[in-house]
């Protein structure tokens, strides 16, 4: 049982390169997050999928894309990367029950954005 | 506006010594949760300590206990007699109802504890 894994660990990109950071997890859970953490800031989210098939935006989507293709993995994808969009980013997934269900996350990965 | 606000950006405090992270929300749901986060410095995020708005009693894990005082609007973690290995960032979240479970997060509190 690995929990929540995410490809790559670090990742450094020119301006307009692309990429798609990968989230994977084994615990069969329904909801799955995207998240974004700057220096001094709480993370913010990005996109979450509440069940296989579906996505929402979050707080801050601009420059995103995702894709949930079965129950196990939610990728992120950057089409054009800008230097804002350096950061550390965290997949999670959503364990529990009822209303003290919580997010359970991956290691993160950091993306340099040249 | 703010929902959470972490108004520590950081803390010194001797090991063994028991530590207060302040936390206070702002919602106006009856129902809503409130979540820690501890962040070693290896980066990970690590779940706390859960409390809900219904909650009768204050949530209590090992030596972290949320004093929940919902009249005032916050949710301080506590930890009992601090070790080494708590040095950490530690963030207060908040789930709101018909969210999906989104959570919104607090700018964090660095911890440091000395020998």
């Amino acid at each position: 049982n690995a929990g929540v894994t995410q490809t790559p660990k670090f990742q450094v990109l020119k301006t307009g390169q692309s990429m798609t950071l990968q989230c994977a997890q084994d615990m069969n859970h329904n909801s799955m997050y995207w998240y974004r953490q700057d220096p001094g800031m709480g993370l913010r989210l990005i996109y979450y999928s509440a069940s296989e098939g579906t996505t929402d935006k979050g707080e801050v989507p601009n420059g995103y894309n995702v894709s949930r293709l079965n129950k196990r993995e939610f990728s992120l994808r950057l089409e054009s990367a800008a230097p804002s969009q350096t950061s550390v980013y965290f997949c999670a997934s959503l364990r529990g029950q009822g209303a003290g269900k919580t997010q359970y996350f991956g290691p993160g990965t950091r993306l340099l954005v040249l | 506006a703010q929902k959470i606000t972490q108004t520590q950006p950081g803390m010194f405090v001797q090991e063994k010594e028991a530590v207060t992270l302040d936390c206070t929300y702002d919602t106006s749901d009856p129902s809503y949760g409130l979540f820690w986060y501890k962040q070693p410095s290896s980066g990970e995020m690590i779940f706390l300590i859960y409390q809900g708005s219904y909650d009768q009693q204050n949530a209590t894990e090992g030596r972290y206990s949320l004093n929940f005082q919902k009249a005032r609007k916050s949710a301080n973690l506590v930890i009992s007699a601090s070790q080494l290995g708590d040095s950490a960032m530690y963030f207060c979240a908040m789930r709101e109802p018909r969210s999906n479970y989104q959570l919104i997060w607090g700018a964090g509190t660095k911890l440091i504890i000395k020998p």
